[in-house]
């Protein structure tokens, strides 16, 4: 069975950078596209960008352009998102999911979430 | 940038009864729609894809149907474990994949 397991909490002071990983087991990431959409406490789903592995390609949300990165490392199986200039809106949970085997722009395994506090 | 309107905000539902929730897009989108469940504290669970393809695992009591801007996710027979949050989910128009704001459906 596929799992996504993500990095615990972090707080950050507005300005710095947050790196958020979210390792795979029972499957390698080399075949699936990974996304990373995040959710603001109280608020619904956004996603930010994601990343196929396979075309080593990263695609971005307009709205987190020149902010956020979508990596991958083939070798430990782990995917990351970077974050930067973080903000008190970016205050959230975020979250890594896999695309759908054969449907990639839907997203059928997804890692337990990560809270990302932006505080001074 | 892809609108989704989820209607309404919150249903109150009695348990065996039938829920229906609706998603509007602002431009058309064939049928790249998926809706997905969630429950507080945890990560959202993928229901149905390609606007009426239930995902694995997902109980028959789910069906969606729709295409073009307008959408519909039906419960049959609500579940004590299917009060939650629904979102839809565009994928005809990326980047960005955007959702809709949810429909919380409640014990009535």
């Amino acid at each position: 069975q596929v799992q996504l397991v993500q990095s615990g909490a972090e707080v950050k002071k507005p300005g710095s950078s947050v790196k958020v990983s979210c390792k795979a087991s029972g499957d390698t990431l080399r075949s699936y596209a990974i996304t990373w959409v995040r959710q603001a406490p109280g608020h619904g789903l956004e996603w930010m960008g994601g990343f196929i592995p396979i075309f080593r390609r990263a695609a971005y949300a307009q709205k987190f352009q020149g902010r956020v990165t979508v990596t991958a490392d083939e070798s430990t199986n782990t995917a990351y998102m970077d974050l930067s200039s973080l903000r008190f809106e970016d205050t959230a949970v975020y979250f890594c999911a896999r695309g759908l085997q054969g449907a990639d722009d839907v997203f059928d395994i997804w890692g337990q979430g990560t809270l990302v506090t932006v505080s001074s | 940038e892809v609108v989704m309107t989820q209607s309404p905000a919150t249903l109150s539902v009695s348990p065996g009864e039938r829920a229906t929730l609706s998603c509007r897009a602002s431009q058309s989108l064939s049928s790249n729609l998926a809706w997905y469940q969630q429950k507080p504290g945890q990560a959202p669970r993928l229901l149905i894809y390609a606007a009426s393809t239930r995902a694995t695992g997902i109980p028959a009591r789910f069906s969606g149907s729709g295409s073009g801007t307008e959408f519909t996710l039906t419960i049959s027979s609500l579940q004590s474990e299917d009060f939650a949050v629904y979102y839809c989910q565009q994928y005809n128009y990326w980047p960005p994949y955007t959702f809709g704001q949810g429909t919380k459906v409640e014990i009535k």
